[in-house]
């Protein structure tokens, strides 16, 4: 499929399991990004990537790990899920910093017992 | 699909009447903005932007304005559609990096009525 896609959906995990959410964009863009989002705090950054094996820190990256090998993929793994992260997450990408859109995938809404 | 928020403010329009959202943006050094409008159940969509060397921006029934001064930013929709019902929020550039570092607001409810 063509654009920015998230695995899985729906996501139900017990505190403490690592669990891993995917992300894959069929543009190359160079620039990846991952955000949360909360009733009341909007999309915050966890981590952002602007290239393959390059990534760095967002506003919102502990219990958070990143990877990204390949250009088109850019995971994220909570290493041992607690409550708190259960939220909505997004994964963008956008070509370029001269390019402006950034677009979003569908989300994958995750949830920890 | 994903809720966004259910206690979100709300905005209530008639179909055919203009809308109005504002936001409130936190960083005078902020030189790049975005509206987004988030669908239930998909991702944020770019509406439109502008930079802070502008006032005004014009797009397809859609206008943003810039007000650096009491750092306040609208969007203006033309001519409501019952399409257009969703949550719209805006994001500021805060980093040096540019494009890398927004802060996105917690976003606004619009309904269309009948």
């Amino acid at each position: 499929d063509a654009g920015i896609t998230q695995s899985p959906r729906y996501k139900i995990t017990e505190t403490g399991r690592q669990v891993t959410l995917m992300c894959h964009q069929t543009w190359s863009h160079s620039y990846m990004f991952w955000y949360r989002q909360d009733l009341g705090h909007g999309l915050r950054l966890i981590y952002y990537s602007a290239a393959a094996d390059i990534t760095d820190k967002g506003e919102v990256p502990d219990g958070y790990v990143v990877s990204r090998s390949k250009t088109e993929n850019f995971p994220l793994t909570l290493e041992s899920a607690t409550r708190s992260q259960t939220s909505v997450y997004f994964c963008a990408s956008r070509a370029g910093l001269e390019s402006d859109e950034q677009f979003f995938g569908p989300g994958t809404r995750l949830t920890v017992l | 699909g994903e809720s966004v928020g259910l206690h979100l403010p709300t905005l209530s329009v008639q179909e055919g009447d203009n809308s109005i959202i504002n936001c409130a943006y936190s960083n005078s050094a902020s030189d790049y903005f975005i509206w987004y409008k988030q669908e239930s159940g998909k991702g944020p969509q770019f509406i439109i932007d502008i930079r802070s060397n502008m006032d005004k921006r014009q797009g397809q029934r859609v206008t943003v304005l810039l007000n650096k001064t009491v750092k306040h930013l609208s969007l203006q929709i033309a001519a409501t559609q019952p399409g257009d019902s969703a949550v719209y929020f805006c994001a500021e550039n805060i980093g040096a990096n540019y494009g890398q570092n927004f802060v996105f607001g917690p976003g606004t409810r619009l309904s269309v009525l009948p």
